[in-house]
């Protein structure tokens, strides 16, 4: 049964400050990877989709990778900003059918 | 370009009786579905749906339904409410290999 967890679950950082997110999960055998962004009260917006043959992939000042054999992947935010506020949700489809399986989220405030 | 549209956007409803909760998906996406997300956690998978068929289902009871119209829209249905079913209902939509798109969701409260 496919796990994912997220650390740290929140986060506090100044602005300006470069950030990793961590996402871990328990099967390899995933179909993709993908991040996604939730402000308070409203719907996820995705931010990265990593296909299972790929190693990164790179959108502004967003960069997420995946290492499917040590279960893991991070987001990399650069530069983090106040609007950059919001929970960080990892998420992996298997290759066994069409479920995604959600992280709890890291919650990230970035201070002006 | 409409993205995921969800209907309503807050419900309060009484234990026992039943809900039915809308889901329109981005234009050209063909699969639609259905997250269950309690404060603070992430999204649960309940369902999705395919050429108007359920494809996969996640570890939810069969009070939890659900349809696809030819539209490729979509309903959720809850039957015989609990408290516990409080919590703010999420539809997704896809097409092939898209990444998941989702709508702002319903805002369920069950008293």
């Amino acid at each position: 049964k496919q796990e994912v967890t997220q650390i740290p679950a929140a986060l506090s950082v100044p602005e300006g400050e470069n950030l990793v997110l961590n996402c871990s999960f328990t099967d390899s055998a995933i179909y993709n990877l993908q991040w996604f962004r939730q402000d308070p009260g409203k719907g996820l917006t995705s931010l990265l989709l990593i296909q299972s043959s790929q190693r990164e992939q790179t959108s502004g000042r967003l960069n997420a990778s995946l290492d499917k054999s040590s279960g893991r992947s991070t987001l990399y935010i650069a530069a983090s900003q106040p609007g950059d506020s919001a929970t960080y949700l990892c998420a992996v489809r298997g290759t066994g059918g069409f479920k995604t399986i959600f992280g709890a989220g890291t919650r990230l405030f970035v201070k002006a | 370009d409409a993205g995921v549209t969800q209907s309503p956007t807050h419900l309060i409803k009484t234990r026992g009786q039943q809900v039915t909760l809308r889901c329109s998906p981005k234009s050209g996406h063909d699969t639609v579905s259905w997250y269950q997300q309690a404060l603070g956690q992430g999204p649960q998978f309940i369902f999705q749906y395919y050429e108007e068929e359920e494809r996969q289902r996640g570890n939810f009871p069969d009070r939890f339904s659900g349809h696809q119209f030819p539209n490729y829209s979509s309903e959720l249905n809850v039957n015989a409410l609990l408290l516990g079913d409080s919590a703010l209902y999420l539809c997704a939509s896809s097409f092939r290999e898209s990444p998941l798109h989702f709508g702002n969701g319903t805002r369920l409260t069950v008293t």
